[in-house]
């Protein structure tokens, strides 16, 4: 019902400390992954994107890996500051026609 | 401000009524996006559209939705004799290629 949807998983994080976010896709033909960050009244927000050609990305103070063999997709955020807290949701590209299929957010709540 | 945005922000309306909600586009995008979202859940996709052409609608387009977009720059999504289920956040996302920039939503509450 809907009030299964407002438990999200939550991270507690202390400022400072590094943060790591997973997800777990369920299409082993999707080729592209993207992490999105949304803060409260607000649009998703692009992080990092990987295609599946690849392991690792790093961006800015982010992470993204790939392990396509157990289809995982995990976000490693460094040195994370009050600004990071939000919720964040992996997305994954399916059948080549650009729709993205988002998965569980993760609230990530740090703490000063 | 270049970014997608989306009017009007909130809308409470009475069951039964229509609404249309707008999306501008990045200018330069041709792919635009619907997708609704519940709370504590990610967007779920509703329709895509390649300049003018609707290209693609999600089962969750039910015959009250309907989208276009006439020049293949702005989009609206209308949705007839709304019903309380319909209350969600609806936003809207273009891309020049995979990569989807999202507005920031418009709050429809059926009440």
């Amino acid at each position: 019902g809907e009030s299964v949807g407002l438990h999200l998983p939550t991270l507690s994080v202390q400022e400072g400390d590094n943060s790591i976010i997973n997800c777990a896709y369920s299409n082993s033909a999707s080729d592209y992954f993207i992490w999105y960050k949304q803060e409260s009244g607000k649009g998703p927000q692009f992080i990092i994107d990987i295609r599946s050609n690849m392991d690792k990305r790093q961006g800015q103070r982010v992470t993204v890996l790939l392990n396509k063999t157990v289809k995982h997709l995990s976000l490693q955020i460094a040195a994370t500051q009050p600004g990071d807290s939000a919720v964040y949701f992996c997305a994954e590209n399916r059948d080549g026609n650009n729709r993205l299929a988002f998965g569980k957010g993760n609230q990530v709540v740090v703490i000063p | 401000d270049t970014g997608v945005s989306q009017n009007p922000r909130h809308k409470i309306t009475k069951r039964g009524q229509n609404v249309t909600f707008r999306c501008d586009p990045i200018s330069e995008h041709n792919r635009l996006y619907w997708y609704r979202q519940t709370l504590g859940q990610g967007p779920e996709f509703l329709t895509y559209f390649q300049n003018e052409a609707q290209l693609e609608k999600s089962r969750l387009l039910s015959d009250r939705f309907s989208a276009e977009r006439p020049k293949g720059s702005f989009s609206t999504l209308e949705i007839q004799r709304t019903e309380q289920g319909d209350s969600a956040m609806y936003l809207c996302a273009s891309s020049p290629d995979i990569q989807q920039t999202f507005g920031s939503g418009t709050r429809l509450t059926v009440v």
